[in-house]
């Protein structure tokens, strides 16, 4: 049991190119994220999969793009890459705690991105 | 979801027991209290939530105050591998019908554990 993985791990891109950061959980978790965390800051949440087949924008979207490809992937994407993008992405996978009706999120160990 | 306040950074002494204090004052009747940490340059890591009743797990327990305004999360002895940035979150358990899934993360309180 991996939990959450994500690939890559850093990344260095210049201005323009595009990317696709992959995320996976073997939990059967329905629900799915992706963060970036800027430096000495909370993360902020950029998509989220609340099911497979379902995407909605979190609080910083723009400039992303995301497919949720089966129930375990869920993937961001870059399609022209700016240096405001640089930063550490999260992906987490949320387990519904049915008893208690509350849920608690897995994360990713982060990729590093660096946009020149 | 209801905003937080933490103090920035606490000191602990390895082995003595940590506070960690979060102000919750607008906190809904439908708003769990959550902790998370994140230790340097790793994925933030669920440590407990609570209601409104006090919790206690294998990493800390959670004291609620019985108006909900405020909480404290306590690492009974903490260790050097506890140094980390602690943020408390409260957030609608999906249970309650709310449709806001994300985990709002302030700049949380940097906890260093000395030895």
């Amino acid at each position: 049991n991996a939990g959450v993985t994500q690939t890559p791990k850093f990344q260095v891109l210049k201005t323009g190119q595009s990317m696709t950061l992959q995320c996976a959980q073997d939990m059967n978790h329905n629900s799915m994220y992706w963060y970036r965390q800027d430096p000495g800051m909370g993360l902020r949440l950029i998509y989220y999969s609340a099911s497979e087949g379902t995407t909605d924008k979190g609080e910083v979207p723009n400039g992303y793009n995301v497919s949720r490809l089966n129930k375990r992937e869920f993937s961001l994407r870059l399609e022209s890459a700016a240096p405001s993008q640089t930063s550490v992405y999260f992906c987490a996978s949320e387990a519904p705690q049915w008893g208690r009706a509350t849920d608690t999120q897995y994360f990713g160990p982060g990729t590093r991105l660096t946009v020149l | 979801d209801a905003k937080t306040t933490q103090p920035p950074s606490m000191d602990c002494a390895e082995g003595r027991a940590a506070n960690l204090p979060c102000n919750h004052s607008t906190i809904s009747g439908n708003e769990y209290v959550y902790w998370y940490r994140q230790i340097h340059s790793q994925g933030p890591q669920y440590i407990i939530h609570g209601l409104k009743n006090n919790e206690t797990n294998e990493m800390a327990s959670l004291i609620i105050t019985e108006d909900r305004k405020s909480s404290t999360l306590i690492l009974p002895h903490a260790t050097l591998r506890d140094t980390a940035v602690y943020y408390c979150i409260v957030r609608v358990s999906r249970g309650s019908g709310g449709s806001n899934y994300k985990l709002t993360f302030g700049k949380g309180t940097l906890l260093t554990v000395n030895p």
